[in-house]
């Protein structure tokens, strides 16, 4: 949902495990949903969609899950790589005809080699 | 095909001075959004233009404007600038207008305001 405040979550993990980002989204109206990555001194790069029509979606080592009953998003990243050490957030999209996102706080991934 | 560009990349300016910056979208895209970064407030949208016409706007004042050219590319310009203002200026775009359809973002301007 909309980033209020913040305090950036943090999660790290071993070169080679799974990582799962989660994120509450806000608005049950919401009907798009955008995981982003972000590296130091970048723009937010695109990494998987998923339409609330479905509930999971799989890209290239990377697997979002979508909940609607309770309002929850997952990233899922197998066999996490160094090169995965950014700020993940998430967004969604809910206004008629427009497309602007609202993004999450974000969750920074650190991954130990 | 090239992805969206922002010039400058850094910008210094001082409280009340205005500042202009600029966008150039994927080729073919027609949509493009700004965003301002915070540490404070995240990522917030800032307004959208489509077809040289601002379509939505997010909550921010009256101070931050922007347009959009024939050729779809965009500027954002703030104006009397406050401390408050420095950020990390994002511009994306998408192909069409609409809820699904993936935006791309740019490598952002980052504004310093002293």
């Amino acid at each position: 949902g909309e980033s209020v405040g913040l305090h950036l979550p943090t999660l790290s993990v071993q070169e080679g495990d799974n990582s799962i980002i989660n994120c509450a989204y806000s608005n049950s109206a919401s009907d798009y949903f955008i995981w982003y990555k972000q590296e130091s001194g970048k723009g937010p790069q695109f990494i998987i969609d998923i339409r609330s029509n479905m509930d999971k979606r799989q890209g290239q080592r990377v697997t979002v899950l979508l909940n609607k009953t309770v309002k929850h998003l997952s990233l899922q990243i197998a066999a996490t790589q160094p090169g995965d050490s950014a700020v993940y957030f998430c967004a969604e999209s809910y206004q008629t005809g427009a497309n602007n996102l609202f993004f999450g706080t974000g969750t920074r991934l650190t991954v130990i080699p | 095909k090239a992805g969206v560009t922002q010039t400058p990349r850094y910008l210094i300016k001082t409280r009340g001075q205005q500042v202009t910056l600029s966008c150039s979208p994927i080729s073919g895209h027609r949509s493009v959004s700004w965003y301002q970064q915070t540490p404070g407030q995240g990522l917030q949208f800032l307004f959208e233009y489509f077809s040289e016409t601002q379509r939505n706007k997010g909550n921010f004042p009256g101070r931050f404007s922007g347009r959009q050219f024939s050729n779809s590319r965009s500027e954002m310009n703030v104006s009397t600038l406050e401390l408050g203002d420095s950020a990390l200026y994002l511009c994306a775009s998408s192909l069409r207008r609409g809820r699904e359809e993936t935006q791309y973002f740019g490598p952002g301007t980052r504004l310093l305001v002293l």
